[in-house]
């Protein structure tokens, strides 16, 4: 099992330039969760997913978008990179009793 | 929303030592209190965890305790090893089942 699987690993983007990031789990768990992880700031949420087919903003939603495809994976979009969105991005899954972290995916916008 | 509070930001300790580090919330309706570690260039992984009907838990070297009156929560490292060194966040969870994380606690222990 590979658990929760993240792509890209780093990612190096201009200003105003999109690219959307990729989760997937084999764990078969309902919820995923997208959080952002900056220094000083602990993971804040960006969006979740309780379910297949239904997505909520979390804390910090503003400049992104996402997309539940199915049940195995939760992608998150930039449409317009700004630098502030600079941040480690760690996708998450939930079992009854703990979350699951992916590997994170390390972007700069410059 | 949920504010969670987290202290010591950093925290040396010599091996062999314990180490406390302390989170507060504020929303009296939480009801899940997680404790994560995070190692360099990865997720982080729990490590223990506390429900709202626990006063204190255990689990080898490590333990967490829970004071809801005064909604506060700590993490215990007791004879603390070099591979303890690491990120470590506490969070809660409120209602509607998303944790809130605190801010972190860089643990280095000293050989």
């Amino acid at each position: 099992n590979a658990g929760v699987t993240q792509t890209p690993k780093f990612q190096v983007l201009k200003t105003g330039q999109s690219m959307t990031l990729q989760c997937a789990q084999d764990m078969n768990h309902n919820s995923m969760y997208w959080y952002r992880q900056d220094p000083g700031m602990g993971l804040r949420l960006i969006y979740y997913s309780a379910s297949e087919g239904t997505t909520d903003k979390g804390e910090v939603p503003n400049g992104y978008n996402v997309s539940r495809l199915n049940k195995r994976e939760f992608s998150l979009r930039l449409e317009s990179a700004a630098p502030s969105q600079t941040s480690v991005y760690f996708c998450a899954t939930r079992a009854p009793l703990e979350q699951y972290f992916g590997p994170g995916t390390r972007l700069t916008v410059t | 929303g949920e504010n969670v509070e987290q202290h010591p930001s950093t925290l040396s300790v010599q091996e062999g030592d314990s180490a406390v580090i302390k989170c507060t919330y504020s929303d009296s309706a939480s009801n899940y209190f997680p404790w994560y570690k995070q190692e360099l260039g990865k997720g982080p992984q729990l490590i223990i965890d506390i429900r709202s009907n626990v006063g204190e838990k255990k689990d080898q070297r490590i333990a967490v305790t829970l004071n809801k009156t005064a909604k506060h929560f700590s993490l215990h490292i007791t004879e603390t090893q070099p591979e303890d060194s690491a990120v470590y966040f506490c969070a809660d969870e409120t209602g509607a089942n998303n944790l809130f994380f605190g801010t972190g606690t860089r643990l280095t222990v000293i050989p």
